[in-house]
């Protein structure tokens, strides 16, 4: 079964620090990845997603991601984090066999520090 | 637009409890998915049906049961409350147009003592 598993649990970071977290999931087929982002006492909403074509791809303030393929790796940056960065992130699939069905990673939560 | 809207937003229920989680969505999306989020956990799939009158078991089905009423609606109902169901829930729709982006609702906060 395909799976999603984030490095990280809890990150703590000072504001204008780099962020990187983790991502690697299990499946030999293509796959369309995602970030989503939850902020406190909010719903989840995209951040940025990868689908075909360039491996490393833009998203919402300021954050990127990068697929490399034969890491099995979306990880998600961030050059210069800002306390309302202050989030849970969870790393996302869907594979060719299931395009509609997501698998979501365990999650990371980020706290910046002002 | 409201997007994806789901009643109750909290709840707390008795052991053995019975109640029914309501979603509705309003873009047209042919998917939509229930997902329990538990910390440490993340969000774990419950059920989703891909198009009306369709529905299929995610990870963690047991104990709960869904209908997809028509396709705006998909609700989930536990049956028998138990301690174990106390999480937050999300239900989530999505398209083929936009690769399955998921559009998530605000949550419910279920508590099960």
């Amino acid at each position: 079964a395909q799976s999603v598993s984030q490095h990280n649990h809890h990150v703590i970071l000072s504001e204008a620090a780099s962020l990187e977290l983790g991502c690697n999931y299990s499946y030999g087929g293509t796959v369309n990845l995602f970030w989503y982002v939850q902020y406190p006492g909010q719903h989840l909403q995209l951040l940025l997603k990868y689908f075909s074509g360039d491996p490393l791809v833009k998203g919402i303030k300021g954050f990127e991601a990068e697929f490399i393929k034969s890491k099995f790796s979306f990880n998600l940056r961030k050059p210069s984090v800002q306390w309302s960065d202050t989030a849970e992130y969870f790393c996302a699939v869907t594979t060719k066999t299931s395009y509609d069905k997501v698998i979501f990673g365990p999650g990371t939560s980020l706290s910046v520090i002002p | 637009n409201a997007g994806v809207t789901q009643t109750p937003k909290f709840q707390v229920l008795k052991t053995g409890q019975s109640m029914t989680l309501q979603c509705a969505q309003d873009m047209n999306h042919n998917s939509m998915y229930w997902y329990r989020q538990d910390p440490g956990m993340g969000l774990r799939l419950i059920y989703y049906s891909a198009s009306e009158g369709t529905t299929d078991k995610g990870e963690v089905p047991n104990g709960y049961n869904v209908s997809r009423l028509n396709k705006r609606e998909f609700s989930l109902r536990l049956e028998s409350a138990a301690p174990s169901q106390t999480s937050v829930y999300f239900c989530a729709s999505s398209t083929l147009a936009e690769s399955y982006k998921q559009y998530f609702g605000p949550g419910t906060r279920l508590t099960v003592t």
